[in-house]
């Protein structure tokens, strides 16, 4: 079975710094990859997703992310986060035959201005 | 507008209530699930139901009763519930069988606030 793992809890930022957010996955084969944020009171909105091709993903709202299969990765990134990207990001990784992913325990992304 | 809607948004019930959550996707999908969301805890994973025939549930008890009475809607029976209950409770829905362009991402509604007094 696949699983995900968020290493950080907590990442806080300034206003206008560069984010990265770690996301490590088990899996045995190619698995589909994907990030999400929830914003306070809301769902879990699709912020990009990775199936096959090209390792370095775009997503919405100018985030990122780049699957590196030698380290089991697909860390989240932008190069300037606005206050507005303070929420939940969570990670989840899908095996190929399964459809039911598995979700990791999230990040909350604090910004400071 | 994710194409998952659930209703009500919040929702304030006594211990000895009966009163139902409802979820409905309008994105041709075939699977729908239902996840808890608790402050401090990580997502869990409560029912999935697929072709409208329910193929996990995580242990759930039984105060919770899930209905899927087509591949479009999906409810949630609560009756006789605890404090601990009180959570935001999240719909989803996805493709279970092919791949397609996109594969089988899930795609979430609002969710609903519980409050169980």
């Amino acid at each position: 079975a696949q699983s995900v793992t968020q290493p950080d809890i907590h990442i806080t930022v300034s206003e206008g710094a560069s984010l990265e957010l770690r996301c490590n996955y088990s899996y045995g084969a190619t698995p589909y990859l994907f990030w999400y944020v929830q914003s306070p009171g809301q769902g879990l909105q699709l912020l990009l997703k990775y199936f096959s091709g090209d390792t370095l993903v775009q997503g919405i709202k100018g985030f990122e992310a780049e699957f590196k299969r030698s380290q089991s990765s697909f860390n989240l990134r932008k190069p300037s986060v606005h206050w507005s990207d303070a929420a939940e990001y969570f990670c989840a990784v899908g095996a190929r035959g399964s459809y039911i992913p598995t979700f990791g325990r999230g990040t909350s992304l604090i910004v400071h201005p | 507008e994710t194409g998952v809607t659930q209703t009500p948004r919040h929702l304030v019930m006594g211990m000895t209530n009966k009163k139902s959550l409802k979820c409905e996707q309008h994105l041709g999908h075939n699977a729908m699930y239902w996840y808890k969301q608790s402050a401090k805890k990580p997502l869990e994973l409560m029912f999935v139901y697929n072709f409208k025939e329910q193929t996990e549930n995580n242990s759930v008890p039984s105060r919770f009763s899930p209905e899927c009475p087509n591949s479009s809607h999906l409810f949630l029976h609560l009756h006789t519930l605890q404090p601990e209950d009180s959570a935001l409770y999240l719909c989803a829905s996805s493709q279970s069988s092919g791949t397609g362009g996109s594969g089988n991402t899930i795609y979430f509604g609002e969710g609903s606030w519980l409050t169980v007094v």
